[in-house]
């Protein structure tokens, strides 16, 4: 069974404290890693896709990284308005007719001023 | 582009009344898919859509039904709703199955 665990499940940082968020997970053959970020009360909003191992992708203080078990969304010089709950899920193999998308819990970030 | 649209954006409905959530995307999107967000869960699917006329369940269907008539529209029906359907439902779109989905606002759903 496909598992996506994230950690830590809350961070707090100062404005400006770099930090990463993990994904880690068990899949029956990777198609594809997906990063989104959901506040409060919205819908998630995409912010990366990640394929293969050693991949990796950037948008603005964001920069995800992909190993063979475990992504990691690096944020660097964070901002208040990046405050969010940052969701991982990853696409497996058929599950009866379609590619199940198993997503993480998420990290709740919060950026202070 | 609107992108991806749900209504209403919140609901009450007492058990055994039914209703229906409405999803509509302007992106000319193939895949079309309805998930439900619980606290402590990932998202899980309740049906997808692959396109107009062709709609599957997912991981947790059951209480719920789906129809895609057009390529635009994908409503989710609850037949009769329990208080285990109270949950925030996400509609998501995207090209086709394999490329990155993209969700709409939600709707939050409270059963009593």
């Amino acid at each position: 069974e496909d598992q996506v665990t994230q950690s830590p499940e809350a961070l707090r940082l100062q404005e400006g404290e770099s930090s990463s968020l993990n994904c880690s997970y068990t899949v029956s053959g990777l198609r594809g890693l997906f990063w989104y970020r959901q506040d409060p009360g919205k819908g998630p909003e995409f912010l990366f896709t990640l394929y293969s191992a050693g991949e990796e992708k950037e948008k603005e203080r964001l920069k995800a990284t992909l190993t063979k078990k475990e992504s990691f969304l690096h944020i660097t010089a964070p901002k208040p308005e990046d405050s969010a709950t940052y969701l991982c899920a990853v696409r497996g193999g058929y599950s009866g007719g379609y590619q199940k998308v198993t997503f993480g819990i998420g990290t709740k970030l919060q950026v202070i001023p | 582009n609107a992108g991806v649209t749900q209504t209403p954006k919140f609901q009450v409905l007492k058990t055994g009344q039914s209703m229906t959530l409405q999803c509509a995307q302007d992106m000319n999107h193939e895949y079309m898919s309805w998930y439900r967000q619980d606290p402590g869960m990932g998202l899980r699917l309740i049906h997808y859509s692959v396109g107009a006329g062709i709609t599957d369940q997912g991981e947790v269907p059951n209480g719920y039904n789906v129809s895609r008539s057009t390529t635009e529209d994908f409503p989710l029906r609850l037949l009769s709703a329990a208080p285990s359907q109270t949950s925030v439902y996400f509609c998501a779109s995207s090209q086709d199955r394999v490329e990155t989905q993209y969700f709409g606002p939600g709707t939050r759903l409270l059963v009593l």
